[in-house]
């Protein structure tokens, strides 16, 4: 069975960093294309960004007004996967979801872990 | 990269068929097979609904369709029944590994 549990969320301080984490289990994670989706308190889900497999390149990508600030990596022998947050704005706070993609979909999500920018 | 254009709400009685729009451009909706609609009850993670289109994963109720006519897909809930009542997103792929999300639609069953 494919689950996603995310981690790392908190409070921080514009200008800082936080490392999000998405435990994946029931699956190989480097097989796998994952993304991260936010949403932001009371709106709706924005495509943060993606990860292909290992076997179609590991090519990364990034929605623009992240890009150059967040940073997605797995580590393969933790089948885990994160997301680095740096340069944080205040309207970066959101729920913060992992999803393992299939054929452009997404049918696997994590409970989230919530993210507040704030000073 | 603009989010695609859904209605903020749509409603029905017990029994009666919704149908969301989500209207994209030539890049994504239109150009790609790669369309999603996804659930999502408050405080819930969403749940996909209708996966490339119009197919419908294990467990989905066939009261769930989902279809495309140029740059717009459309999710029909047909039969409406109290636990539709939720807030529906439309996903697409817009090329150079870019998605895209509606904004969402509240769906009321009266």
């Amino acid at each position: 069975e494919v689950q996603l549990v995310e981690s790392g969320g908190g409070l921080e301080k514009p200008g800082g960093s936080l490392r999000l984490s998405c435990s994946a289990s029931g699956f190989t994670l480097s097989n796998a294309w994952m993304n991260w989706v936010r949403q932001a308190p009371g709106k709706g889900l924005e495509w943060v960004g993606l990860i292909k497999s290992k076997g179609d390149g590991g090519t990364i990508d990034y929605a623009a007004p992240v890009k150059g600030r967040f940073t997605i990596s797995r580590d393969e022998s933790k089948n885990t996967l994160y997301l680095q947050m740096d340069g944080l704005k205040t309207e970066d706070t959101a729920m913060y979801y992992c999803t393992k993609e299939e054929s452009g979909s997404h049918p696997y999500w994590g409970q989230g872990t919530l993210v507040t920018v704030s000073s | 990269q603009s989010a695609l254009t859904q209605p903020p709400s749509a409603s029905g009685s017990p029994g009666q068929s919704v149908t969301i729009p989500c209207t994209g451009t030539s890049s994504d909706v239109g150009g790609y097979n790669y369309v999603s609609w996804y659930q999502q009850h408050p405080g819930k993670a969403p749940k996909v609904m209708i996966s490339e289109v119009n197919k419908r994963p294990s467990g989905v109720p066939d009261r769930f369709s989902g279809s495309k006519s140029g740059n717009t897909a459309f999710l029909t809930v047909s039969g409406l029944q109290p636990e539709d009542e939720a807030d529906y997103y439309c996903s697409s792929y817009a090329g150079r590994n870019i998605y895209l999300f509606g904004a969402g639609t509240t769906v009321t069953v009266l």
